[in-house]
């Protein structure tokens, strides 16, 4: 069955550290890849997307998202973190060309001690 | 844009009783997604819509789930009779088909007592 996995369930950072959560999918195929977010008490925002073309994707806030065909992988990467991302991250699939069902990982709780 | 628009925020209810969910999808949005998101199984699509037609539905748990599409702008997430296991927040998201981003309204917190 088509599904993402997220490995971190909950992840504690200082400010200014550095950040990678990890999401892998499990089909081979052509996939598109997002990475959304959900701020405590509000809705899913798009955080970046990956379609085709250069595998680093950059998107939002700073985020960084790197394809890695080999590895099945979609990494989210922030360089520097603040307290204001303390957040739930969603790694989020969509597998079938002509589909639109979006397969969700179960989700990354981030929570930045100031 | 006012996004997309989802009424009642909060809902809580009794085992048994008729639970209506509305959304309001983006204007120019052609496809309306029906999400559920609990503690225990995360964020599931229920079902989509693209044109108002239903493309897939295979997430609706069960035939007390009901959705429905009438227009391009309103769509309905229907539950009866619902139970204390469907309390969950419910997302409406839409976008403009293709897999175009999916931008998600504010969500509906259900509670069944």
């Amino acid at each position: 069955a088509q599904s993402v996995s997220q490995h971190n369930h909950h992840v504690i950072l200082s400010e200014a550290a550095s950040l990678e959560l990890g999401c892998n999918y499990s089909y081979g195929g052509t996939v598109n890849l997002f990475w959304y977010v959900q701020y405590p008490g509000q809705h899913l925002q798009l955080l970046l997307k990956y379609f085709s073309g250069d595998p680093l994707v950059k998107g939002i806030k700073g985020f960084e998202a790197e394809f890695i065909k080999s590895k099945f992988s979609f990494n989210l990467r922030k360089p520097s973190v603040q307290w204001s991302d303390t957040a739930e991250y969603f790694c989020a699939a969509c597998y079938n060309f002509g589909n639109e069902k979006l397969t969700f990982g179960t989700g990354t709780r981030l929570t930045i001690i100031p | 844009d006012a996004g997309v628009i989802q009424s009642p925020r909060h809902e809580v209810t009794e085992m048994g009783q008729e639970v209506t969910l509305r959304c309001k999808p983006i204007s120019g949005h052609n496809s309306l997604f029906w999400y559920r998101q609990t503690m225990m199984r995360g964020l599931e699509l229920l079902i989509y819509f693209n044109n108002n037609v239903p493309i897939d539905d295979s997430g609706m748990p069960e035939d007390r789930f009901s959705a429905k599409m009438p227009n391009a702008s309103f769509s309905t997430l229907k539950i009866q009779p619902s139970e204390p296991r469907d309390s969950a927040v419910y997302f409406c998201a839409s976008s403009m088909g293709g897999q175009a981003t999916q931008y998600f309204g504010p969500g509906t917190r259900l509670t069944v007592l």
